[in-house]
């Protein structure tokens, strides 16, 4: 596609469940980023991939957040057992240089709402 | 610990005026540094960067080591202007650290 596809962009959901937010990239990108945005703050990081590889995880806040890229291309980003501190928007990003450099390209983000 | 600080949450000028959004980081190596900008119902995109030293839209940056700051600046602010201001370090190998970001505001 033409920009970085993110879906859904908006997801409610209830204590406890679980969600997966999905990131498609440009075509051809080597690196794809996760970030985390609270309401008057900052992206804050959460995982990278080079490829299919996980190469950075540090950003995840802890072992509910899990995040995979298979086959180097659509990445998911899954939130277990979903709490009310889960509630932001969640950005995807990719590059077509890898190891954490280059230019970012945004998706429009998927805004998580727990109730 | 590396960091990204940008004091000011809100900025706020008038169409003409003198803009200067703040930047400073906290990095112990060769820092690489970016401004990225979201516009109203826009995606946050890269406005510069500093080893471009290029000038974007009117803006300019320059990397200051001796005051580790990046500081945003244009001569005379646009309405267009209006929109969030993300400051960026780049630490060698691996993902950018963001600011919490600047709301500009220009008015006419």
């Amino acid at each position: 596609g033409a920009g970085v596809s993110q879906s859904p962009r908006y997801k409610v959901t209830k204590r406890g469940q679980d969600v997966a937010l999905r990131c498609d990239p440009i075509s051809g990108h080597v690196s794809l980023y996760w970030y985390r945005q609270a309401l008057g703050q900052g992206p804050e990081f959460l995982t990278y991939f080079n490829y299919e590889a996980q190469q950075d995880k540090s950003g995840l806040p802890n072992d509910r957040f899990s995040a995979e890229r298979p086959e180097g291309s659509i990445s998911t980003l899954t939130i277990q057992r979903t709490e009310q501190r889960d509630s932001a928007m969640y950005r995807c990003a990719s590059s077509s240089l890898g190891g954490g450099t280059g230019e970012l390209f945004f998706g429009e983000g998927s805004r998580l709402t727990v109730l | 610990a590396q960091r990204v600080t940008q004091p000011e949450k809100l900025l706020s000028v008038f169409k003409g005026a003198p803009v200067e959004l703040k930047c400073n980081y906290s990095y112990s190596g060769s820092p690489e540094l970016f401004w990225y900008v979201q516009y109203s119902r826009q995606r946050l995109q890269l406005l510069l960067r500093h080893i471009s030293r290029e000038s974007i839209k009117g803006f300019t940056a320059d990397l200051n080591k001796g005051e580790t700051s990046f500081h945003l600046k244009k001569p005379f602010a646009q309405e267009e202007d209006s929109a969030m201001y993300y400051c960026a370090l780049s630490p060698a190998g691996t993902a950018l650290i963001f600011g919490k970001g600047t709301t500009l505001s220009v008015s006419s």
